[in-house]
């Protein structure tokens, strides 16, 4: 089935280590984002990337860093995770920045 | 800066009733306005799209309504059933590029 996938569903780190998030899409869509989801807030975009080879920051890229090596692939990553990241991260991609988003199913990121 | 309301942030209804969700947002210069269900424990799905130059739009039951000028929009369901539930955010895109969303509303149809 055509989509989004995100790896792992869930973890739980220590503050301080590095992580990455892995997001892999088969839909073929040029663009891809990040976003952090927090209880009692919105979506909040991390970063995204228009098309391969490109990135971008969004609104809270600060702890936070992305590659777009191909179209396919766009990994996130914690390089000294805080226990502020602790939060449910969606990935998603579109055709471009005017078409629906989709989205994974999230990884839910736990920093003690 | 762009901020998008969602009230109320629950609401629920029984089944068979037809309901509105309401998306409220500060700036009117917007290229879009979307609406997405989210289930829980899963990512979103994209209901409908609302191009700047559009009124409305409609899927099936769901019918989504645009007005600029007042920075509003509202999400008509109708005939609503239990499997409607899920919580439900609209997010908009301006000149950036970059969807600003509210902070949705969780709907529970009553069997």
């Amino acid at each position: 089935i055509a989509g989004i996938t995100q790896a792992p569903t869930s973890q739980i780190l220590a503050a301080g280590r590095r992580m990455t998030l892995r997001c892999t899409q088969d839909m073929r869509h040029n663009a891809m984002y990040w976003y952090r989801q927090d209880l009692g807030l919105g979506l909040r975009l991390i970063h995204y990337s228009n098309t391969a080879g490109t990135t971008g920051k969004g609104e809270v890229p600060d702890g936070y860093s992305v590659s777009r090596a191909n179209t396919d692939d766009f990994p996130l990553t914690l390089a000294s995770a805080v226990p502020s990241q602790t939060s449910v991260y969606f990935c998603a991609s579109s055709w471009d920045r005017d078409q629906p988003q989709h989205f994974g199913d999230g990884t839910r990121l736990s920093i003690l | 800066k762009q901020e998008v309301t969602q009230i109320p942030a629950a609401l629920s209804v029984p089944e068979g009733e037809n309901l509105v969700l309401n998306c409220s947002f500060t700036d009117s210069a917007i290229y879009n306005l979307q609406w997405f269900r989210q289930d829980p424990g899963k990512g979103l799905t994209s209901l409908l799209l609302i191009q700047s130059s559009q009124r409305e739009q409609t899927s099936g039951r769901l019918n989504a309504s645009l007005d600029k000028s007042s920075g509003r929009s509202t999400l008509y369901i109708a005939a609503s059933q239990p499997g409607d539930s899920a919580t439900y955010l609209c997010a908009v895109r301006g000149s950036n590029y970059q969807l600003i969303w509210g902070a949705g509303t969780k709907l529970i149809i009553k069997p």
